[in-house]
């Protein structure tokens, strides 16, 4: 099975200042249809988990711009341009490459305001 | 608008069954592929199954064999059959309809 990391496990970021998180997986996550299935999520204090970014860098419909997703092969970025306080909670990155599954999500990153 | 409503969590014994749905509206069930995640307290996210617009199953290692999804095209709802339920299957369970849209999650406890 794939194996996603995420580093930093925990981020705490003043409100306006940038944030970024890494995630890496095991095997490479590109698709020999030429796309690459990594995906970030946020998921908020008691919600369930909101798409963020899919395919590497594409936004979901309605996600802010200061929002960001980059990288390649097995190492990707989510980056966010200025925090504000309602992008706290964790953050997921997950693999869909696996056709047949198993789909793999990384530990998350837990971010908070300063 | 896509929306995804799972129900039938709940307390049950060790060893026990369980049948969860997700009524969907706004698409068709049978026309996407959708999956079960559940995600145990206090920890992070664990892919369960999916069933795709073909009707292909599969499974985590950790719920094969005890484990069943399938859909009703006349009722566009999802379900999860869980047997044989062990402590550790305590979670909240979530539908997901490709990984974009998620339901609220139900919540399922496994306990004496």
């Amino acid at each position: 099975d794939i194996v996603m990391t995420q580093t930093p496990l925990s981020l705490s970021v003043t409100p306006g200042q940038p944030a970024s998180i890494s995630c890496k997986s095991s095997q490479s996550l590109l698709h020999s249809d030429g796309k690459t299935y990594l995906y970030w999520y946020l998921q908020k204090p008691g919600q369930s988990p909101q798409l963020l970014i899919y395919e590497v860098s594409s936004r979901f419909s309605g996600v802010p711009d200061r929002f960001s997703g980059s990288g390649s092969g097995t190492d990707f970025t989510l980056k966010i341009s200025r925090v504000e306080a309602e992008d706290v909670g964790v953050y997921y990155c997950m693999q869909g490459i696996h056709l047949p599954p198993p789909f793999t999500f990384g530990p998350g990153t837990k971010v908070d305001i300063k | 608008e896509v929306q995804l409503v799972e129900s039938g969590g709940g307390l049950v014994q060790p060893g026990g069954s369980l049948r969860l749905s997700c009524a969907a509206s706004g698409f068709t069930v049978s026309s996407n592929y959708m999956s079960w995640v559940r995600q145990a307290p206090g920890k992070g996210l664990e892919w369960v199954s999916v069933i795709y617009s073909g009707g292909s199953t599969y499974y985590a290692d950790s719920v094969k064999g005890r484990f069943t999804i399938s859909r009703d095209n006349s009722k566009n709802t999802l379900y999860l059959q869980m047997n044989s339920l062990r402590a550790e299957d305590t979670a909240v369970y979530y539908c997901a309809l490709y990984f974009d849209y998620w339901g609220q999650g139900t919540l399922v406890t496994v306990s004496s």
